[in-house]
């Protein structure tokens, strides 16, 4: 169990939809990063929050957002679903922002039919 | 555009004999090198870490090689252990810029006992 926690697990919608994907970091971590999983690739880092600011941005499309709360959680927003938006989303926490390893949650697994 | 690539998709190895994990990357600006363990259906785990000033690090079992000329680091796990079977991703950063790790696509690592 890394500490990170993620909600769903699972998400099936369809095209054109939105949906929000859910991130609760390690206790006392400050940094919340974004990462997605598309079959069969490595993970593609989509942003990275510290302490409820943006940080570093990947390659997020414009459809996709996120946001980190007071509390250290953070959302990750899609919408406008496409079918190749189906995949793993992984959330990582680390306490800073540079060189250190980063603790992942299970991940959210999303399929747009 | 692969900074980071691992050219086998897959390994298999006999238990007590040494596996060699292979990653090269192609920005020489990354300074921090890390390898993720992932078991299906769990997010990955770190393993172990290097910083560019190193040549070797070793952790147990586990011993990364780095070689900055020919932008290789490798992954040595002896002796390997069927609860090794996992996939592995090699990950890259460059530290001032933060945590924004690099992956690579993975190597399914198989260890028949």
């Amino acid at each position: 169990d890394s500490g990170v926690t993620q909600t769903p697990k699972h998400l099936i919608t369809a095209t054109g939809q939105r949906v929000t994907l859910r991130c609760s970091p390690r206790s006392g971590d400050l940094s919340v990063y974004w990462y997605q999983q598309s079959l069969d690739q490595g993970l593609q880092f989509l942003i990275q929050y510290y302490n409820g600011e943006e940080r570093a941005k990947g390659n997020i499309l414009e459809r996709f957002s996120a946001q980190q709360f007071p509390d250290l959680h953070s959302e990750l927003n899609l919408s406008s679903l496409e079918l190749g938006d189906s995949a793993l989303y992984f959330c990582a926490s680390s306490v800073g922002t540079s060189g250190e390893e980063l603790f992942f949650g299970e991940g959210s697994r999303l399929t747009v039919l | 555009d692969q900074q980071v690539k691992q050219n086998s998709p897959s390994l298999s190895v006999q238990e007590g004999r040494i596996s060699i994990l292979n990653c090269d990357y192609t920005n020489s600006m990354f300074d921090y090198f890390l390898w993720y363990k992932k078991y299906p259906a769990e997010g990955p785990t770190f393993l172990i870490s290097i910083s560019s000033i190193k040549d070797k690090n070793e952790d147990g079992r586990f011993t990364v090689f780095l070689n900055k000329s020919a932008k290789h680091l490798s992954l040595h796990i002896v002796p390997s252990q069927p609860g090794d079977s996992a996939v592995y991703f090699c990950a890259a950063s460059i530290m001032e810029y933060g945590n924004k790790l690099v992956f690579g696509a993975g190597t399914i690592l198989r260890v028949k006992s």
